[in-house]
């Protein structure tokens, strides 16, 4: 079946423009995670959505990103006023529900580049 | 807070060698633990977890990895790589009372010479 599936794969903005990020979880999954990888920085975790309950926004760096998931399935990462700091790649997976996670599956990830 | 370290950051061995990467992570109570795996030019994917039972984990291509909760551990070995499996290697944990919240190691590029 179809696989998570991000939007743009690349974009490059300039400093002080807004962006918005989308992504496709696989369907049935109701856990939905946003995640950036810098170089040589692993995976830094931003936000997660599990079914209905409020989302975990812990890991969001600042005020200017925000994420929001319409109808439990699409979701949207926006970084507002972004800054060349912000230049990462930009992962979304999805898992199944449940007490706990299980396997996430990634998408290929929104490369995003300010200049 | 929560944190995974993954002790080498690049690993260059010939085939056949037997591979073992660190994996520990900064967390007292019950935690899930995976290992994914990135192939060049492919998305990340699942190598191997553990929720309970068998701390001796198998997952795909021959992986395993062993759970030590004494260490906060969780270390990937493979007795005999393959050209095949130059890839980036990350460990990651969840806590179970923090909810779904995943956190990932910084990874571990593995490159293997033919």
């Amino acid at each position: 079946g179809a696989g998570v599936s991000q939007s743009p794969s690349n974009k490059v903005t300039e400093k002080g423009k807004d962006v918005e990020l989308r992504c496709d979880p696989i369907s049935g999954h109701t856990a939905l995670y946003w995640y950036r990888q810098s170089l040589g920085q692993g995976l830094e975790f931003l936000i997660y959505f599990q079914g209905n309950s409020a989302p975990d926004k812990s890991g969001l760096p600042s005020d200017r990103f925000s994420a929001e998931r319409t109808g439990g399935s699409v979701s949207t990462l926006t970084i507002q006023r972004t800054q060349q700091e912000d230049s990462a790649v930009y992962l979304c997976a999805s898992s199944l529900g449940g007490r706990s996670p299980d396997t996430q599956y990634f998408g290929p990830g929104t490369r995003l580049t300010v200049l | 807070a929560q944190s995974v370290s993954q002790h080498n950051h690049h690993v260059i061995l010939s085939e056949a060698a037997s591979l073992e990467l660190g994996c520990n992570y900064s967390y007292g109570g019950t935690v899930n633990l995976f290992w994914y795996v990135q192939y060049p030019g492919q998305h990340l994917q699942l190598l191997l977890k553990y929720f309970s039972g068998d701390p001796l984990v198998k997952g795909i291509k021959g992986f395993e990895a062993e759970f030590i909760k004494s260490k906060f551990s969780f270390n990937l070995r493979k007795p005999s790589v393959q050209w095949s499996d130059t890839a980036e290697y990350f460990c990651a944990v969840n806590a179970r009372t923090g909810g779904f919240k995943t956190i990932f190691g910084a990874g571990t590029r593995l490159f293997v010479k033919a």
